[in-house]
């Protein structure tokens, strides 16, 4: 399988736990983006890199929020202290420099209870 | 700062019936143009895009959508829609390689496709 790969595709988890997704994007595609979609919303941009390098982040990446490409390959989100309101579908995209082929992978549903 | 408006939250249509999604974006600088298409808990597929050259972009499963500069406009259309086509339609833009590259995204459009 070519595409974008999220691990994992549901999860449930308390309030105040940490959680962390896994996002392995197309092999080949240097970018990679994070954004987080509620309920009736499109997506919004979290943060996004270039090889390893976090070169944009949103204001709506509180300090409760990292992520991580460490090698320029597989990218992590973690969510210390999970709140209701994080609540959400997490959706990973990645695309080759010099193409706007953006290619997404199918999310992470993340439910805090 | 980009953004993007999607001017009917909810399309219904029949089916065979023709479709257009409204889309208008802001910007201040040169962008590129998507549409993409979601289907329930799923992420989102690409239909079209506009980046240059000829202003009007075919697109897959018979799409099609016209960039307008002076409207600032993106609408994305077909001819005859399917019940298959069923579906949440998001409008984005992005700014060019080098700038603000991240897709900004409109509200989205549920387009519902009756028998």
């Amino acid at each position: 399988d070519t595409g974008v790969s999220q691990d994992p595709r549901h999860k449930i988890t308390k309030r105040g736990q940490n959680v962390t997704f896994r996002c392995d994007p197309i092999s080949e595609h240097n970018r990679l983006y994070w954004y987080r979609q509620t309920l009736g919303q499109g997506p919004e941009f979290l943060t996004y890199f270039q090889n390893e390098a976090q070169l944009e982040k949103s204001r709506l990446l509180s300090d409760r929020f990292s992520a991580e490409r460490p090698k320029g390959s597989f990218s992590t989100l973690e969510i210390q202290r999970t709140e209701q309101g994080d609540s959400a579908m997490y959706l990973c995209a990645s695309r080759p420099q010099g193409n706007y082929g953006y290619t997404f992978g199918s999310g992470t549903r993340l439910t805090v209870v | 700062a980009q953004s993007v408006t999607q001017l009917d939250s909810q399309v219904p249509v029949f089916e065979e019936a023709p479709v257009e999604l409204r889309c208008n974006y802001s910007s201040s600088v040169s962008v590129y143009l998507f549409w993409y298409v979601q289907y329930p808990n799923q992420g989102l597929q690409l239909l079209l895009k506009y980046l240059s050259g000829s202003t009007l972009v075919k697109g897959i499963n018979g799409f099609e959508a016209e960039f307008n500069k002076s409207q600032t406009s993106f609408h994305l259309r077909k001819p005859s829609v399917h019940i298959s086509d069923t579906a949440e339609y998001f409008c984005a833009v992005s700014g060019v390689e080098g700038g603000s590259e991240k897709l900004v995204f409109g509200k989205g459009t549920k387009l519902t496709v009756n028998p």
